[in-house]
C-alpha cells in the first residue's frame, strides 16, 4: 500500500541533543512537507521541498534543517537551537503543490526533550 | 498573507444530531479551502475540498461544505453524527495554483455523547 511513513513514532531525548526524524513516501509525490503540532494550535510548516535537492524555509524553520537527497525521503532534524522542541511532528506529501492538491500525512512522531 | 479562524475549540454533540462546524478565512482572492480530521495521535485525512464551482462540496464520511463568500466562510456540515466522527477538525486555506503553502486553523474538538 502507498502512503507515507514516520519513524520513529515516539522520541525521548535529552535538551542539547540533535534529534532526526524520518520520513518516507512510496507515492511518487514530489512535493513533501514538515508540520509542528501543538494543542491548541494547529499545524505549522517547518519545511517544504518542491523537488529534490531543493527546499523552503517554512513560517517557523528556526532550529530545523532538512535535506532531499531523495525523492522519497524528506528527513527533518530539530537542533539544540530550537528552544522548544517538543511537540508532535507532521510529515506530508503531495502531487503538485500543497496550495492545490490533497496533503497526504504520516502518523507523526511525537518528541519530548526532557 | 491568509488566516482561518476556527471559533469553537470543543463541541459536544449526541450521536444521531446533526453537526456544524465553524471556519471563516480571510484572502484576498478566491481561496482554496480545505476540510481535514485528526484522530488522537494519528496524521490528518482530507475530507473535502473547494476551489471553484459549486459551492456545496461533498465529502467522505457524509460530511458536506459550504463555500460562501459574503461571509468568507466554509462552514462543515453532517446531518447525523455517529460516534466514530469523535476527532479534531481543521480547516485550511491556501492561495493557489503556485503556492505550497496552506494556511490550517487551530482545530475544532469534536465529542460525540452516546
Amino acid at each position: 500500500d502507498g502512503g507515507i511513513t514516520q519513524s520513529p513514532k515516539y522520541l525521548f531525548r535529552k535538551e542539547g541533543q540533535n534529534v532526526t526524524l524520518s520520513c518516507e513516501q512510496n507515492l511518487n509525490h514530489d512535493a513533501m512537507y514538515w508540520y509542528r503540532q501543538d494543542p491548541g494550535q494547529g499545524l505549522r510548516l517547518i519545511y517544504y521541498s518542491q523537488i529534490v535537492n531543493d527546499f523552503q524555509k517554512g513560517d517557523i524553520a528556526e532550529g530545523y534543517s532538512v535535506s532531499r537527497e531523495k525523492k522519497e525521503s524528506f528527513p527533518l532534524t530539530v537542533t539544540s537551537a530550537q528552544k522548544n522542541p517538543t511537540a508532535f511532528y507532521l510529515c506530508a506529501s503531495s502531487l503538485a503543490g500543497g496550495s492545490t492538491g490533497e496533503l497526504f500525512f504520516g502518523e507523526g512522531s511525537r518528541l519530548t526533550v526532557l | 498573507a491568509q488566516s482561518v479562524t476556527q471559533p469553537d475549540i470543543h463541541i459536544t454533540v449526541s450521536e444521531g444530531a446533526s453537526l456544524e462546524l465553524r471556519c471563516n478565512y480571510s484572502y484576498g482572492a478566491t481561496p482554496y479551502l480545505f476540510w481535514y480530521v485528526q484522530s488522537p495521535g494519528q496524521g490528518l485525512q482530507l475530507l473535502l475540498k473547494y476551489f471553484s464551482g459549486d459551492t456545496l462540496v461533498q465529502g467522505i464520511k457524509g460530511f458536506e461544505a459550504e463555500f460562501k463568500r459574503s461571509q468568507s466562510s466554509f462552514n462543515l456540515r453532517k446531518p447525523s453524527v455517529h460516534w466514530s466522527d469523535a476527532a479534531e477538525y481543521f480547516c485550511a486555506v491556501g492561495a493557489g495554483a503556485g503556492s505550497y503553502q496552506l494556511t490550517f486553523g487551530k482545530g475544532t474538538k469534536l465529542s460525540v455523547i452516546p
